[in-house]
């Protein structure tokens, strides 16, 4: 079947202005997250949803980031006021459930703010 | 201390080389380890799991250590195409928590 989709798979943005990256798990998956990678360096925890609730939140860097998720399918990574130090690749993946041996990981969103 | 750690590398080796890649965790309590693989500016994918009495998938060999919380990843006979980023990840308990990834190692092979 259809593995995790993310859209824009690029996105370029002025500072200051609001994006939205958006994130399709695989049908029937309730575990969905969200990680960040900066060039060369390694996956950053941002955010996880077990069906439409986020148990932990911990990771989002700040309040300029919020995520949701409705239906339990689709969800959208939100920043606002983006800055130069949200430039990064936006991954997302889901599993089955949370903790589950596998996370199948989309083909990530590529974010650069001017 | 950070949960999961590894050598960040690179590690370069020629082909037909075997090169080992080792892993340390924090948490006494984690339940279930595995290696992925991240090719350049691609997105992760499990390499494999790793079990207690250690496992082997072709040319690639996990261990587990529990009581040094101590994982390992061996490599033989490399290939060009195994040139990538190996993450070594933790699930830290057996309940609904999502995957700890350690930042990786690089391995470049060299023909």
């Amino acid at each position: 079947g259809a593995g995790v989709s993310q859209s824009p798979s690029n996105k370029v943005t002025e500072k200051g202005k609001d994006v939205e990256l958006r994130c399709d798990p695989i049908s029937g998956h309730t575990a969905l997250y969200w990680y960040r990678q900066s060039l060369g360096q390694g996956l950053e925890f941002l955010i996880y949803f077990q069906g439409n609730s986020a148990p932990d939140k911990s990771g989002l860097p700040s309040d300029r980031f919020s995520a949701e998720r409705t239906g339990g399918s689709v969800s959208t990574l939100t920043i606002q006021r983006t800055q130069q130090e949200d430039s990064a690749v936006y991954l997302c993946a889901s599993s089955p459930l949370a903790g589950a041996e596998t996370q199948y990981f989309g083909p990530g969103t590529r974010l650069l703010v001017l | 201390r950070k949960e999961v750690e590894q050598d960040p590398g690179p590690f370069n080796v020629p082909e037909g080389a075997t090169v080992a890649f080792n892993c340390t965790y924090s948490n006494s309590a984690s339940q279930s380890f595995f290696w992925y693989r991240q090719d350049c500016r691609k997105e992760p994918k499990l390499l494999m799991s790793v079990y207690s009495s250690g496992n082997e998938d072709g040319r690639f060999t996990a261990q587990l250590n529990r009581a040094s919380q101590y994982i390992s990843l061996l490599i033989r006979d490399s290939k060009l195409s195994d040139s990538a980023t190996y993450l070594c990840v933790v699930n830290p308990s057996s309940g609904n928590t999502p995957l700890v990834f350690g930042k990786g190692t690089r391995l470049s092979v060299i023909a």
